[in-house]
């Protein structure tokens, strides 16, 4: 198994630019998350999916959309990126019965 | 969720045993006790669960007290490759629709390994 994959691992955005972060596992869970963790602090939860077609907004949701078309795939995109939105995004996914989540390696995107 | 609270960080020596605590004295009956761990520059790790009981697996053991206010991690062998930040999380399992999903991540107890 792959695991929790992300692409691409290094992104830099200049303001007002759009783009999708990807993010795939292969591990068939139901539930996938998308988190930003900002230097110095913990990590703050996007959105989440607990299975295809189904999506909610978590901690920090403004400036984000997400889709679930598939179980396997959960990407995030950036509507119109703001300086603010530098940071390490981390894609997890876990069974329906456990808080047990498997973390990608992280993209780290910077918006100039 | 209940609140957690861990030291700001801890030294631990090569080969010893690295006990991390946890406080969450307003647990619920209902909520389990999460350990991750992040390694620098890395995605976060499960390291292990449990609810009242005490539990190991392979890479750590967990001690959570009777009266499950607090709890706390054994590394029992540590390496420098366990010098990460680790996290205490508090979290009640919920089925689809039970509310809001995600982890409550914290600022953690940086753990650095000294050889």
């Amino acid at each position: 198994n792959a695991g929790v994959t992300q692409t691409p691992k290094f992104q830099v955005l200049k303001t007002g630019q759009s783009m999708t972060l990807q993010c795939a596992q292969d591990m068939n869970h139901e539930y996938m998350s998308w988190y930003r963790q900002d230097p110095g602090m913990g990590l703050r939860l996007i959105h989440y999916s607990v299975g295809a077609g189904i999506t909610d907004q978590g901690e920090v949701p403004n400036g984000y959309n997400v889709s679930r078309s598939t179980t396997e795939d959960f990407p995030l995109r950036l509507l119109s990126a703001a300086p603010s939105q530098t940071s390490v995004y981390f894609c997890a996914s876990r069974l329906q019965e456990t808080y047990e989540q498997y973390f990608g390696p992280g993209t780290r995107l910077t918006v100039t | 969720d209940a609140k957690t609270t861990q030291p700001t960080s801890m030294d631990c020596a090569e080969g010893r045993a690295a006990n991390l605590p946890c406080n969450h004295s307003t647990i619920s009956g209902n909520e389990y006790v999460y350990w991750y761990r992040q390694i620098h520059s890395q995605g976060p790790q499960y390291i292990i669960h449990g609810l009242k009981n005490n539990e190991t697996n392979e890479m750590a053991s967990l001690i959570i007290t009777e009266d499950r206010k607090s709890s706390t991690l054994i590394l029992p062998h540590a390496t420098l490759r366990d010098t990460a930040v680790y996290y205490c999380i508090v979290r009640a399992f919920m089925y689809s629709g039970g509310g809001a999903d995600g982890l409550t991540f914290g600022k953690g107890t940086h753990l650095i390994i000294q050889p």
